[in-house]
């Protein structure tokens, strides 16, 4: 099972809700991305997980919170949002990270419009 | 921060053309890789290349890594309509994968 799973797969919010993303791997891989990607551009990181730990932060507003409740799951918390923000929101999971060609396997993306 | 650049931006040909798109950066990279996306999917990991003058086939793709490590080229055989998508060559710097600017390849029927 190479898979990674996105729930929801389209999110519409306002910018006063609070929502959620989340994203799951039972590959056992213990790196977990999560990644923007704006309309034809190209994916950008903002947030590594490793072994369940908050390796980096690509200066991401702090609307946007991540959490990892285990080495399965990923959750991205959304609140207080902009339009700006809308995009398609990309997780990823490798076995291990920092490694060069580290394989990432992504998810199919949550596709997120801010009204 | 490690800058790719991909060219050309875009391209739309005909079915059975041959097609190269590049990915050039003034950095050396240990290794690069490329990637395919299609519409409402995430990024699919086509191939890892790590040695300079490295060559990769797969299929009718043909990956390229320069001598000097810093550029990389994707060559494409009989494009076929399927071949439709976004394709990003990427690099590991800094602990983190970054992506070029993508390359949006239309193959007409």
């Amino acid at each position: 099972d190479t898979e990674v799973t996105q729930t929801p797969k389209h999110l519409v919010m306002g910018m006063t809700n609070k929502k959620s993303l989340k994203c799951e791997q039972h590959m056992g891989h213990r790196a977990m991305y999560w990644y923007k990607q704006k309309a034809k551009k190209p994916p950008e990181l903002m947030f590594v997980y490793s072994y369940e730990k908050l390796s980096i932060n690509e200066s991401v507003p702090s609307r946007f919170s991540p959490e990892c409740p285990n080495s399965s799951l990923l959750n991205l918390h959304l609140h207080a949002l902009q339009p700006e923000d809308s995009a398609l929101y990309l997780c990823a999971s490798s076995r291990g990270f920092g490694g060069a060609g580290e394989t990432q396997y992504f998810g199919p993306g949550t596709r997120l419009l801010v009204l | 921060t490690q800058l790719l650049e991909q060219s050309p931006q875009f391209l739309s040909i005909q079915e059975g053309e041959n097609l190269t798109v590049y990915c050039n950066s003034s950095s050396v990279f240990s290794s690069l890789q490329w990637y395919r996306q299609e519409p409402g999917e995430g990024p699919v990991l086509l191939v890892t290349v790590v040695t300079g003058g490295e060559v990769k086939k797969l299929k009718r793709l043909t990956f390229q890594f320069g001598d000097a490590r810093k550029d990389s080229s994707l060559h494409i055989t009989a494009a076929q309509p399927g071949d439709t998508g976004l394709y990003l060559c990427a690099a590991f710097g800094n602990e983190k994968l970054t992506f070029g600017t993508g390359t949006r390849l239309t193959i007409i029927p």
